[in-house]
C-alpha cells in the first residue's frame, strides 16, 4: 500500500516569496492534516480536511497560509508570501476517518532566507 | 485549550534496559484519545500505541506499553528491551473524541547506547 506521499522535499525560497506544497494521501482516506513542525519542537496542526470541507483551521494564519482539497484527495498548502519564520518541516497525514490511526509522510523541508 | 506537556527533553537507556517516557496533558474533556508517536531521523512520523480515554486498561503493543493515569492527567511510555532502532524523537499528543483539537507535546529524544 503506498503512503503519505508528498512533494517537494525540500525548498529554499527567500522572504516575500510565494511556496506551495503538494500532499498524496492514502487512497481511501477521508481525512487529511497539515502540521508545521519547527526545529526542536513538536507539530502543530494547521488545517484538517474531511473529504473536502474544512473541520479545523483554527491554527492556520490565514492572512499568508492557504490550502485546499477541492477534490477531496490531494491537497496543496500554500504560504504567500513567506516569512523568515515560516521556516519549518511541513508534514502532511491522513487518516481513513476522523480518530482513527493518522499515517504521516515524509515532510517538505521550508527555509526561508 | 488542551496542552500536552513532556517533561524530559533527552533520554538515555542501555540497549536491552527499559525506559519510561513521561507525559503529561491537560484537558477539561473525559473522552479522547491520547498517543505516543516515533519520529526517527527520516521525519515520517510513526504511530507506537493509542489510548482511548474511556478504557481503563493500559494498551500494549509488544514491547511498549503505557500507564494511563486519568485522575492525574499522566501517559507515560514504557519501552521494554530497548534496542538501537528505538532511538528517535518521541512526541505525546492528545486528540479529542472526535479526533480533533490535536495537540502534540514538545518531544523527547531517546539515545540508545550499545
Amino acid at each position: 500500500e503506498a503512503g503519505v506521499a508528498q512533494s517537494p522535499r525540500y525548498k529554499i525560497i527567500e522572504k516575500r516569496q510565494s511556496v506551495a506544497f503538494w500532499c498524496n494521501p492514502i487512497s481511501g482516506h477521508a481525512t487529511l492534516y497539515w502540521y508545521q513542525q519547527i526545529l526542536g519542537q513538536g507539530p502543530k496542526l494547521l488545517i484538517q480536511f474531511q473529504n473536502n470541507g474544512v473541520v479545523d483551521d483554527s491554527q492556520l494564519p490565514k492572512d499568508r497560509f492557504s490550502a485546499e482539497r477541492l477534490k477531496g484527495v490531494d491537497s496543496t498548502l500554500k504560504i504567500q508570501p513567506a516569512k523568515l519564520e515560516d521556516s519549518a518541516v511541513y508534514l502532511c497525514a491522513s487518516s481513513l476517518d476522523l480518530s482513527t490511526e493518522a499515517f504521516f509522510g515524509q515532510g517538505t523541508r521550508l527555509t526561508v532566507v | 485549550a488542551q496542552t500536552v506537556t513532556q517533561s524530559q527533553p533527552e533520554m538515555s537507556v542501555q540497549e536491552a534496559e527499559t525506559v519510561t517516557l513521561s507525559c503529561t496533558y491537560d484537558t477539561s474533556e473525559s473522552d479522547y484519545y491520547l498517543f505516543w508517536y516515533k519520529q526517527p531521523p527520516s521525519r515520517q512520523m510513526i504511530l507506537v500505541i493509542r489510548q482511548e480515554a474511556y478504557k481503563q486498561q493500559n494498551a500494549t503493543e509488544n514491547r511498549f506499553s503505557v500507564n494511563f493515569q486519568k485522575a492525574a492527567k499522566s501517559f507515560s511510555l514504557k519501552i521494554s528491551d530497548s534496542q538501537l532502532g528505538d532511538a528517535a524523537m518521541y512526541f505525546c499528543a492528545y486528540s479529542d473524541n472526535y479526533g480533533q483539537n490535536f495537540v502534540f507535546g514538545p518531544g523527547t529524544r531517546l539515545s540508545v547506547l550499545p
